[in-house]
């Protein structure tokens, strides 16, 4: 398989449940990236692992939390989300160069899990 | 406050004609830009990007302008095609982020 790959491609969670979203990229990149596109909204980045460096956004909510346990996999961890959290969550990978900025590279995104909270 | 405006929802164009698709920006740190164009059902895929060191930048039928001092950039599709159909999203890079606009979708007319 190539590519960015995410599972599952559609949740539907209550607002008590705890459930994790994956990423895998097969790009042998070395920087991978969550958003979130809301309807009418740009695409918002969450969180950012370069170089197995987490970068924080600090106005993304507690009850999301990720994981990158290595180079090519991604985790998103929910937990007591909110209506409003529904939203298309997508994954993306990039090869930063080494003392560059990982922004400037073109980003490889997965086909993203459509999240409904109830 | 939207650092990166893509100000048409949508555009529709002929087939074989020229599609345009503008983007403003407002950060004089952005250095870099791209556009990404998406399908339904599908995650955004990277066509073309621009280093503010140039003013144009060719690939095949796209061609991505950029006007720094007017904080503007454009994607030029010549001749459109069916298939372009789609909503593009420009990005822009620097000052350690990345921002992107809303995205346009454009429809290719037969």
């Amino acid at each position: 398989e190539t590519g960015v790959t995410q599972t599952p491609r559609h949740l539907v969670m209550g607002m008590t449940n705890k459930k994790s979203l994956k990423c895998e990229q097969h790009l042998g990149h070395n920087a991978m990236y969550w958003y979130k596109q809301s309807a009418k909204k740009p695409l918002e980045l969450m969180f950012v692992y370069s170089l197995e460096e987490r970068v924080e956004n600090n106005s993304v909510p507690s009850r999301f939390s990720p994981e990158c346990p290595n180079s090519s996999h991604l985790f998103l961890h929910l937990h007591t989300l909110q209506p409003e959290d529904s939203a298309l969550y997508l994954c993306a990978s990039s090869q930063a160069p080494r003392g560059g900025s990982s922004y400037n590279s073109p980003l490889h995104f997965g086909n993203g899990t459509r999240l409904t909270v109830t | 406050d939207q650092q990166v405006k893509q100000n048409s929802p949508s555009l529709s164009v002929q087939e074989g004609r020229i599609s345009i698709l503008n983007c403003d920006y407002t950060n004089s740190m952005f250095d870099y830009f791209l556009w990404y164009k998406k399908y339904p059902a599908e995650g955004p895929t990277f066509l073309i990007s621009i280093s503010s060191i140039k003013d144009k930048n060719e690939d095949g039928r796209f061609t991505v302008f950029l006007n720094k001092s007017a904080k503007h950039l454009s994607l030029h599709i010549v001749p459109s095609q069916p298939g372009d159909s789609a909503v593009y999203f420009c990005a822009a890079s620097g000052d350690d982020k990345i921002i992107f606009g809303k995205g346009t979708r454009l429809h290719i007319l037969p």
